[in-house]
């Protein structure tokens, strides 16, 4: 079966420090894999995904991820925090079979937290 | 830009209730969804509609209804509702895999 594993639900980085969210995924299939933000009291906006090819993708607002195969990983990175990042994230993974109608599995979501 | 929009933010209902909520979409997407999300679940599908008047069960149906008559509309139905169905639910729409979700409905049964 597929499935998503965030680790750490609630992550606090210092305004400029790297942010690291931690994404495990299990799948049978060669896996399309998204990172999602919701802001408070908003829907989820798409932050980055990956499909095939170049394994490092970069996505908006600064953010990336690096997809490796042999670690089923899936890491959402940002060299430097801002104040605005604060957030809840979602990573979330393409349904085997589903082509590409958009029926993800998601992740129990990560709160980044920043202080100044 | 894509717009989703769900017609309510907030909602208080009773016991017993029979609860709409509505979604709408602006972009001509084949695809639609209701997940539902709760604190420590992250996101779970209730329901998907891949075209009009068709539909699909996701992970967790029991207790919940669609519909979907237009394209760009599609309807959570919460027959009777009951307290544990207290959650945020969010709607999406898709056409290339990657959904864009509404504001959110923020629905509490007492």
């Amino acid at each position: 079966a597929q499935s998503v594993t965030q680790l750490g639900s609630h992550v606090s980085v210092s305004e400029g420090a790297l942010v690291l969210l931690r994404c495990n995924y299990s799948s049978s299939v060669p896996p399309y894999l998204f990172w999602y933000v919701q802001y408070p009291n908003q829907g989820l906006q798409l932050l980055l995904k990956y499909t095939t090819g170049a394994t490092l993708v970069k996505g908006i607002n600064g953010f990336e991820a690096e997809f490796k195969k042999s670690e089923t990983s899936f890491h959402l990175t940002k060299p430097s925090a801002h104040m605005s990042d604060a957030a809840e994230y979602f990573c979330a993974l393409g349904r085997s079979g589903s082509g590409n109608t958009g029926k993800l599995i998601f992740g129990q979501g990560t709160t980044l937290q920043v202080k100044p | 830009d894509v717009k989703v929009t769900q017609s309510s933010r907030y909602l208080v209902k009773r016991t017993g209730e029979k609860v709409f909520l509505e979604c709408v979409q602006d972009m001509d997407h084949e695809n639609m969804f209701w997940y539902r999300q709760d604190p420590g679940l992250g996101l779970r599908l209730i329901y998907f509609s891949y075209d009009v008047k068709m539909k699909e069960k996701g992970d967790i149906p029991e207790g919940y209804s669609v519909s979907r008559e237009k394209k760009e509309r599609f309807s959570l139905i919460l027959e009777s509702a009951s307290t544990n169905q207290t959650s945020m639910y969010l709607c999406a729409s898709s056409f290339t895999g990657e959904l864009f979700f509404g504001e959110g409905s923020r629905l509490t049964v007492l």
